[in-house]
């Protein structure tokens, strides 16, 4: 199937600090991409739709200043997390999928934040 | 709109015995049904998934799920779980109009007891 390679694995940072989490649709192309926000033993929230070339979509509550995200190229969107605090602290996942008539979301490996 | 609902939030189970994790939704339109398992500190996995068809579906290591228009339903079944099974358990919709927006259930745990 479809791979989607996120980057990186885990991450610790200092508050205050900004964090970069790439997302990859390797064999490919996507022209939107999901990201999601895990909060421990809770179920996945999705927090925006990233369309190439064009603004991030945002659901209710999520803040874009905060969470900035970027599609730049049919393969790679980027979400950044800005002036990162422990409350950030996540597991971050994004998705991608392949258009067609068997179509599925493919979900990236994750990302935890963690933020001290 | 879509939501997802898993009632139990933590299933317990002895090793070989049948578990079913039960799953339900409610939408507006047509939407199409998942199984995502994730594995501790792992990211998510397609497990099954109803498109159209016949309304039964299975995965290639013993589980299967049925689609149940009428009780907007799709029950997550195994006749004989395994230790390795043991992890969190999401049942999602994706409206068919829009299919890449998947929508999560908020997750059942299965833990298997040796």
């Amino acid at each position: 199937g479809a791979v989607v390679s996120q980057h990186p694995s885990r991450v610790i940072c200092k508050s205050g600090t900004s964090v970069k989490i790439e997302c990859r649709s390797l064999d490919f192309q996507a022209t939107t991409m999901f990201w999601y926000r895990q909060f421990p033993k809770k179920s996945l929230m999705l927090m925006a739709t990233s369309n190439e070339g064009s603004k991030a979509t945002y659901e209710q509550g999520v803040e874009k200043d905060k969470f900035l995200i970027n599609h730049a190229s049919l393969t790679l969107s980027t979400l950044t997390v800005t002036s990162a605090h422990p409350e950030d602290s996540s597991f971050y996942i994004c998705s991608a999928n392949v258009k067609g008539p068997n179509t599925e979301a493919f979900f990236g490996q994750g990302t935890r934040l963690t933020v001290v | 709109a879509q939501s997802v609902t898993q009632l139990d939030s933590q299933v317990p189970v002895f090793e070989e015995a049948p578990v079913e994790l039960r799953c339900n939704y409610s939408s507006s339109v047509s939407v199409y049904l998942f199984w995502y398992v994730q594995y501790p500190n792992q990211g998510l996995q397609l497990l099954l998934k109803y498109l159209s068809g016949s309304t039964l579906v299975e995965s290639i290591n013993g589980f299967e799920a049925e689609f149940n228009k009428s009780q907007t339903s799709f029950h997550l079944r195994k006749p004989s779980v395994h230790i390795s099974d043991t992890a969190e358990y999401f049942c999602a919709v994706s409206p068919k109009t829009s299919y890449d927006k998947v929508i999560f259930g908020p997750g059942t745990s299965l833990s298997v007891i040796p």
